[in-house]
Order: C-alpha cells, then structure tokens, then sequence
C-alpha cells in the first residue's frame, strides 16, 4: 500500500458524460501528479500540482482540468468524453522540496470505460 | 527531444533464469534514473533511484546500472520468480519533468 488512495477505481460512463476523479496523497506529501495511461501505452503526465498550485503541466487535453485543494487532495475533471479518454488514470505524490529528486508513490488507479 | 526508449519492448523467460532489460535515453540535464515494476492494472512501484555519481544501485535481485556517458541503463533481474512477471518502467528526471518509458513486459512461466 503506496499510501496514495484515488477513487473510484471503476468508472463506465458514456460520451459526452463528465466525471470527476479524486486522489488523496500520503501523508505530508505536498506534489500531486496525474498520468494517463492507455492501454499497451507508458505513462503519460497530465499536470503536477504543489501544494495547491499548478506547477506543471503535461499533456493535458482543454476537455480536462484538475485543481488541489487546501487538504491536499486532488481532483482531475474530466469532459465531453471520448471513446479515446478510454483509460487507466494514475495519481502519484511525492514529498517535499517540489522538484524531481523526490520519490513518487502512484495510487492504484481509476479506470475510467467511456462507451 | 527528450526520450526514453525501452528494449526489448516483452520478454518470456522460463522461472529462475536471468534475464536484463535495457533503457537508452536522450533526456538533458540528467538529474535522476529510476526503475518501476508495474503490475498489470496495479500502480508502478519504484525499484531503484540512481544518480549521475552511481553507475549501479541493487535492491534484492534486482539490480540497475547506469552508464551516464553513453546514456543507457539496465535492470537486471537474477533467479526470477513467477512474481517477477510485470511491466518495468524507466523514468529519466531532469529537474521537475519525469520522462517515461513504454517500458519492458516480462513473463515468467513456470
């Protein structure tokens, strides 16, 4: 257990739906970082946060959005789906300093079926 | 263009054989080199972080090397187990920006 628990870890909806993914870090962990991995691909960084704020971003689609709050969970939002957003959606956190020396432990994934 | 290249890109080998993956980067300024182990539909788990000044880094039977010179690393893994069957992931760091790589699918059969 990484300590980084994200939910659902299930989730079927149908295009054009919106749906809304959570990720709470481990304790004291102020980086939030979000992959999307899709099937038979490698990890693909979406957007960091550090400690409520954006600190980088990836290749994050306009139809996504994420945002940390003051407890330190996250929330990625995802819309107007598509049959391609079709995938497994990872949270990792990493102590501070932000920066990338940092050990990231990954959540177990929400696995977002969009039919 | 940063990039990190893993080969080969599966692997089958029999229990309790060796077996070496291999991850060629372009990634620069190089900070950090880590090994994950995913398993299927599971969260990576770090295995090893090396720096420039290591150029080798074991965490059981796993272990890394790093050559930063002509940029390339391998996780060896010694005397696998059925456990080892998984997906193992390179990760260059430089600075704040992770670089995956498509990483190595490994099956052990019996």
């Amino acid at each position: 257990d990484s300590g980084v628990t994200q939910t659902p870890k299930h989730l079927i909806t149908a295009t054009g739906q919106r749906v809304t993914l959570r990720c709470s870090p481990r304790s004291g962990d102020l980086s939030v970082y979000w992959y999307q991995q899709s099937l038979d691909q490698g990890l693909q960084f979406l957007i960091q946060y550090y400690n409520g704020e954006e600190r980088a971003k990836g290749n994050i689609l306009e139809r996504f959005s994420a945002q940390q709050f003051p407890d330190l969970h996250s929330e990625l939002n995802l819309s107007s789906l598509e049959l391609g957003d079709s995938a497994l959606y990872f949270c990792a956190s990493s102590p501070p300093p932000a920066g990338g020396w940092g050990e990231l432990f990954f959540g177990e994934g929400s696995r977002l079926t969009v039919l | 263009k940063n990039q990190v290249e893993q080969s080969p890109q599966s692997l089958i080998i029999l229990e309790g054989k060796n077996c070496t993956l291999q991850c060629n980067y372009t990634v620069s300024p190089f900070s950090n080199l880590r090994w994950y182990k995913q398993d299927t539909g599971r969260g990576p788990v770090s295995l090893t972080i090396m720096t420039f000044s290591e150029n080798t880094k074991s965490n059981g039977r796993y272990t890394a090397t790093l050559d930063a010179d002509t940029k390339q690393s391998s996780l060896h893994i010694t005397a696998s187990q059925l456990s080892d069957s998984a997906s193992y992931i390179c990760v260059v760091v430089t600075g704040n920006q992770f670089y995956f790589g498509t990483g190595t699918s490994l099956t052990v059969i019996p």
